[in-house]
């Protein structure tokens, strides 16, 4: 099915490190969602965007809702080990797809202590 | 505090046999309920979409006599493999959508193992 564009695929930082991933898409969506998925258990919610051009933090985590409502970012700062985990972006359109999640395919984040 | 449960988290079964796995909304009457399926290392495929006394709406691609789903209540919903093969072995996640914020939210995932 169709998949959103995420980028980077894997990283490996430094503990104390900013992180930084987006993802990208050819189409307009209404609602940009960043989840983390810890090995054998189910995504966790991180942030919910539900507004272009919004800029909402949790903690050390900061995402935005890009202007186009095309694209989206999470930005991880001072990364600690439990940070450790595959982060998916996932957006949704209320009138087409059914309202279905897209989801990006994952950036798996590797952080050195 | 957790959004979603799920029931059972790990599964073992013989070939042939069939497995219901349990999904339940905690904080909210669910509008819609949905089941993935993620292979390692690799994004969720949605199953199927779910809504409180109709039939659920199959990807394409899935068996809907297979994979059988009973949304039984608006925090109730549930997946039935049938005459489980090896190749049904994955890890099966439920999802919840709705609240005030339309957000939506997944469970803990059940490991399923055929033998």
């Amino acid at each position: 099915g169709q998949q959103l564009n995420q980028s980077p695929q894997s990283m490996f930082i430094q503990e104390g490190e900013d992180v930084s991933m987006n993802c990208t898409s050819s189409s307009i969506f209404n609602t940009w969602l960043w989840y983390k998925q810890d090995p054998g258990e189910g995504p966790v919610l991180l942030i919910a965007l539900y507004k272009a051009g919004e800029l909402t933090s949790n903690g050390r985590l900061t995402a935005q809702f890009g202007i186009t409502r095309k694209d989206s970012f999470l930005n991880i700062s001072a990364s600690i080990p439990s940070d450790v985990g595959i982060y998916f972006c996932a957006g949704l359109r209320i009138y087409n797809q059914g309202g279905k999640l897209i989801f990006g395919q994952g950036t798996e984040l590797s952080v050195k202590p | 505090g957790a959004v979603v449960s799920q029931h059972p988290s790990r599964v073992i079964c013989k070939s042939g046999t069939s497995v219901k796995i349990e999904c339940r909304s905690l904080d909210f009457q669910a509008t819609t309920m949905f089941w993935y399926r993620q292979f390692p290392k690799q994004s969720l495929m949605l199953m199927a979409t779910s809504n409180e006394g109709s039939k659920a709406t199959y990807e394409q691609g899935v068996e809907k006599d297979k994979f059988l789903i009973n949304h039984a209540s608006l925090t109730l919903s549930t997946l039935t493999v049938t005459s489980a093969h090896p190749e049904d072995s994955s890890f099966y996640i439920c999802s919840v959508r709705g609240g005030i914020t339309d957000t939506q939210y997944f469970g803990p995932g059940t490991r399923l193992t055929v033998l």
